[in-house]
């Protein structure tokens, strides 16, 4: 079983849907956790690290279910401009490498 | 800000050839990983540096890969005698942990597209 497990989709939606994506991960002590966006031929960037309560960055909203070892990421009123590979992030334990989902591709259409 | 530079951008190499792939941190950034990007996966792990110290090199995938970060700023990472296989993104990342309160929220460069023929 892979460490970080997403759907690698593609999910095709119009603009202004709402769209979710989800994750889980197998490392029960993993401490931190983020989504990562991928443009196609370019370098990961980061989105928004994820936080025990939950977050909200403008039209994006992270969860993380611990007991679950499961995390959200959701996009409202979705652009065009929002089309690109979303990757799930985890950090584990004490070790600095990030442990990388494949990520999901996501599609916006007019 | 200047963020994460790599060089060189794209290196077509013979079966065989060692390449060195260069990286250049945030300045003040602590940590310094390098990671593998194969068509399709997400980056995989390969080593990690906190200022000149490799601390984790379990992700290198055979012993003619070698990376260093002498002066605990650029950072090199080379690989010999270069096989089909090793055709991938070399990307390199920095980041502010473990300084207190730093969520290792990891900062990308362009990465390197290295293809061996």
């Amino acid at each position: 079983r892979k460490e970080v497990e997403q759907d690698p989709g593609p999910f095709n939606v119009p603009e202004g849907a709402t769209v979710a994506f989800n994750c889980t991960y197998s490392n029960s002590a993993s401490q931190s956790f983020f989504w990562y966006r991928q443009d196609c031929r370019k370098e990961p960037k980061l989105l928004m690290s994820v936080y025990s309560s939950g977050n909200e960055d403008g039209r994006f909203t992270a969860q993380l279910n611990r007991a679950s070892q499961y995390i959200s990421l959701l996009i409202r009123d979705s652009k065009l401009s929002d089309s690109a590979t979303y990757l799930c992030v985890v950090k584990g334990g004490s070790q600095g490498n990030l442990i990388f989902g494949k990520g999901t591709k996501l599609s916006v259409k007019p | 800000g200047a963020g994460v530079s790599q060089s060189p951008r794209y290196k077509v190499a013979k079966r065989g050839q060692d390449v060195a792939l260069r990286c250049d941190p945030i300045s003040g950034h602590v940590s310094l990983f390098w990671y593998q990007q194969a068509l399709g996966q997400g980056p995989e792990f390969l080593t990690y540096f906190q200022n000149e110290a490799q601390l984790d090199k379990s992700g290198l995938p055979s012993d003619r890969f070698f990376a260093e970060r002498p002066e605990g700023s650029v950072s090199t990472l080379k690989i010999q005698r270069t096989q089909q296989e090793d055709s991938a993104v070399y990307l390199c990342a920095s980041s502010l942990w473990p300084r207190q309160g730093a969520r290792n929220e990891q900062y990308f460069g362009p990465g390197t597209r290295l293809t061996v023929t």
